[in-house]
C-alpha cells in the first residue's frame, strides 16, 4: 500500500520552461512534506520542504504547493536548467514521529533539454 | 566535510554468505536509517535508530540486523544473502533538536547477490 505516490515516472521539459513535479499522499496524518534531488550514484539531498500548516514554500527557483484537501503536493522548478536533470524524490513524515522517519514516493526522473 | 560515509561503495556477494555495510557521520547526529532502493520501489526504511543505544524496525527488516555502534556508526548486516537483497543500500541521520530535521544521506552501496 503506497502511501506515498509520484505517478509520473518520469518528465521532460525544456530549458528555461517550467518544470512542475506531483505528488499524492493517503494518510492525513502526514504533517512535513519534503522533496530531495538525487543524481546518478550519489545519494539524495535535500530540496525543500514544508509544513502541513503551510500551502506554499518558496526557495529560489524551487516553490512547493500543498493542496491538503486534495492531499497533493507539487514541486515547481523556475526557469528549470540542465543541471536540474535528476530524480525528484517527494517524502512525508507522520505527525508525532520523534524520530523522523519518512515516507518517500517512488520518485520521477526529470530531464531538462537544452 | 565528510557528512555521511558509507562502505564499501560496491559488492558482489553469493547466495548465502554474510555481509557488513558501514555507516559513519561526523556531524554529531542523534538519529540513524538505513535505507533500500529499488526500481519503481523508492526508498524503503529498513531500520532507524533514534539514539545512541537504540534500533527500531522499518518497513522491511526481515533479512538484516543492524548495530548502532557508538554515536557515529551504524551497520547494517545480512546474515546470509538471498538474491532479492540485491538492491542500494542508503544509510542517513539527522540532526537533534526540536522540530523537523531533514534526513543527510551518504552516496550508497550498490549490493549484488548472486
Amino acid at each position: 500500500d503506497q502511501q506515498v505516490k509520484q505517478n509520473s515516472p518520469s518528465l521532460s521539459v525544456q530549458e528555461g520552461r517550467i518544470s512542475i513535479l506531483n505528488c499524492d499522499y493517503t494518510n492525513s496524518m502526514f504533517d512535513y512534506f519534503l522533496w530531495y534531488k538525487k543524481y546518478p550514484a550519489e545519494g539524495p539531498t535535500f530540496l525543500i520542504s514544508i509544513s502541513s500548516i503551510k500551502d506554499k514554500n518558496e526557495d529560489g527557483r524551487f516553490t512547493v504547493f500543498l493542496n491538503k484537501s486534495a492531499k497533493h503536493l507539487s514541486l515547481h522548478i523556475v526557469p528549470s536548467q540542465p543541471g536540474d536533470s535528476a530524480v525528484y524524490f517527494c517524502a512525508a513524515k507522520p505527525f508525532r514521529g520523534a524520530t523522523n522517519k519518512l515516507i518517500f514516493g517512488t520518485g520521477t526522473l526529470l530531464a531538462v533539454q537544452p | 566535510n565528510a557528512g555521511v560515509t558509507q562502505t564499501p561503495k560496491f559488492q558482489v556477494l553469493k547466495t548465502g554468505q554474510s555481509m557488513t555495510l558501514q555507516c559513519a557521520q561526523d556531524m554529531n547526529h542523534n538519529s540513524m536509517y538505513w535505507y533500500r532502493q529499488d526500481p519503481g520501489m523508492g526508498l524503503r526504511l529498513i531500520y532507524y535508530s533514534a539514539s545512541e543505544g537504540t534500533t527500531d524496525k522499518g518497513e522491511v527488516p526481515n533479512g538484516y540486523n543492524v548495530s548502532r555502534l557508538n554515536k557515529r556508526e551504524f551497520s547494517l548486516r545480512l546474515e546470509s544473502a538471498a538474491p532479492s537483497q540485491t538492491s542500494v543500500y542508503f544509510c542517513a541521520s539527522t540532526p537533534p533538536g526540536r522540530g523537523h530535521q531533514p534526513q543527510h544521506f551518504g552516496d550508497g552501496t550498490r549490493l549484488s547477490i548472486l
